[in-house]
Formats: structure tokens, C-alpha cells, sequence
């Protein structure tokens, strides 16, 4: 079966510019996560779909950072303004809602702002 | 959620086994532990997950102690693909929450 894509594979932007990165899950899978992993570290959760409906945006930086996922299917994550700190590996995964935790991630866009 | 300890590095022979330990002795009785992991430039893979007895899938065994406080992931005979960070991941209701992982090298 096809994996998450996530699109673009790279980008680099300069502070208070905007981006958006965009991700296709896995086809039935109702449940979209988009992750921050900062280098060196684990990845954060920054928001969570299920459906077309946010179920945990807690950790989202809601001044600059906002997603969406119409339809329940693919979902777009933007940042406007950016800064110098969102710079970033933003990976999306997805997981059915009776697949418990066993998420599917893409590989990820990795952002400098510079 | 839980905290959890994991060792910051570990190396490996190519096949051989190796065992990566993972603390959580704040778990809860809900709590399942998760083990996730990350191939450079990738994103995070699934590889097992159990709540108190041992489990084994094509990927990997996972050892949990007795009271729950720690548990044993063990790559039965690694490969040089297996070089990754490993994640213990305690969780229950709440979201899946990642720490820092164990890098693991396997070396030929």
C-alpha cells in the first residue's frame, strides 16, 4: 500500500516568510498528525485530526502556525510569519482509529529559515 | 504520561543480538509501551508495542518486567539497517509522546 507524502522534500525561507507544507495519508485512515522534530530531538506533537475535526492543537503555536485538513483527506500546515526557531524537520503520519498507536509517518519536510 | 530513561547510545555487532533497555517506572496501569524507530532522514517506523506480556513480531521481541517499571526491546539478530534511534514510548489516553531515544549503531 502507499505510505504518507508529505510534499515539498525540502525548503529553505527567510524569517517572515510564509510556508506550507502539505501531506496525504494513508487511504481509510481517518486520524492525521503533523509532528515538529527539532535536530537532536524526538519529535513534538503539534496537532491532531481525526477526520476533519482537530482533536489536539495544545502544543500548536497558534500566532503563526495553522492547519487544516478539508474533506478528512489531506492536510496543509502553514507558518506565517516564520522565525529563525521553526526550523525544522515537519513530519505527518496517520493511523486508524482502531490501529491504536501504530502511526505511519511520511519522511518529512525539512525547513531552514534563515 | 510516564518519563522514561533510555541510554543516549548503544553499538552492535552486526549480527548479533542487541537489547535495548528502556526505564518507565512512573507507568501506569493504562499505559501500554510503545517502541518506535527512526532511520536518519525518516520518520518514525513502528515496531511493537505490549502492556504487560511479552510480545514478538517479525521485527523484534519485547521483554516487560514484572511490575511494568522497565522493558527490554531485543533486535534478534541486527543489521547494518538496523542503525537508527530507538524510542520507548509509555502511553495511554493521552498523545504519543517522543524523548531522545537511544541511537543505535550496528557495525560490521
Amino acid at each position: 500500500e502507499a505510505g504518507v507524502a508529505q510534499s515539498p522534500r525540502y525548503k529553505i525561507i527567510e524569517k517572515r516568510q510564509s510556508v506550507a507544507f502539505w501531506c496525504n495519508p494513508i487511504s481509510g485512515h481517518a486520524t492525521l498528525y503533523w509532528y515538529q522534530q527539532i535536530l537532536g530531538q524526538g519529535p513534538k506533537l503539534l496537532i491532531q485530526f481525526q477526520n476533519n475535526g482537530v482533536v489536539d492543537d495544545s502544543q500548536l503555536p497558534k500566532d503563526r502556525f495553522s492547519a487544516e485538513r478539508l474533506k478528512g483527506v489531506d492536510s496543509t500546515l502553514k507558518i506565517q510569519p516564520a522565525k529563525l526557531e521553526d526550523s525544522a524537520v515537519y513530519l505527518c503520519a496517520s493511523s486508524t482509529p482502531r490501529g491504536g498507536e501504530k502511526l505511519f509517518f511520511g519522511s518529512g519536510t525539512q525547513l531552514s529559515v534563515l | 504520561d510516564a518519563k522514561t530513561t533510555q541510554p543516549p547510545s548503544m553499538d552492535c555487532a552486526e549480527g548479533r543480538a542487541a537489547n535495548l533497555p528502556c526505564n518507565h517506572s512512573t507507568i501506569s496501569g493504562n499505559e501500554y509501551v510503545y517502541w518506535y524507530r527512526q532511520i536518519h532522514s525518516q520518520g518514525p517506523q513502528y515496531i511493537i508495542h505490549g502492556l504487560k506480556n511479552n510480545e514478538t513480531n517479525e521485527m523484534a521481541s519485547l521483554i516487560i518486567t514484572e511490575d511494568r517499571k522497565s522493558s527490554t526491546l531485543i533486535l534478534p539478530h541486527a543489521t547494518l539497517r538496523d542503525t537508527a534511534v530507538y524510542y520507548c514510548i509509555p502511553k495511554g489516553w493521552g498523545k504519543l509522546q517522543f524523548g531522545a531515544g537511544t541511537q543505535v549503531v550496528v557495525t560490521p
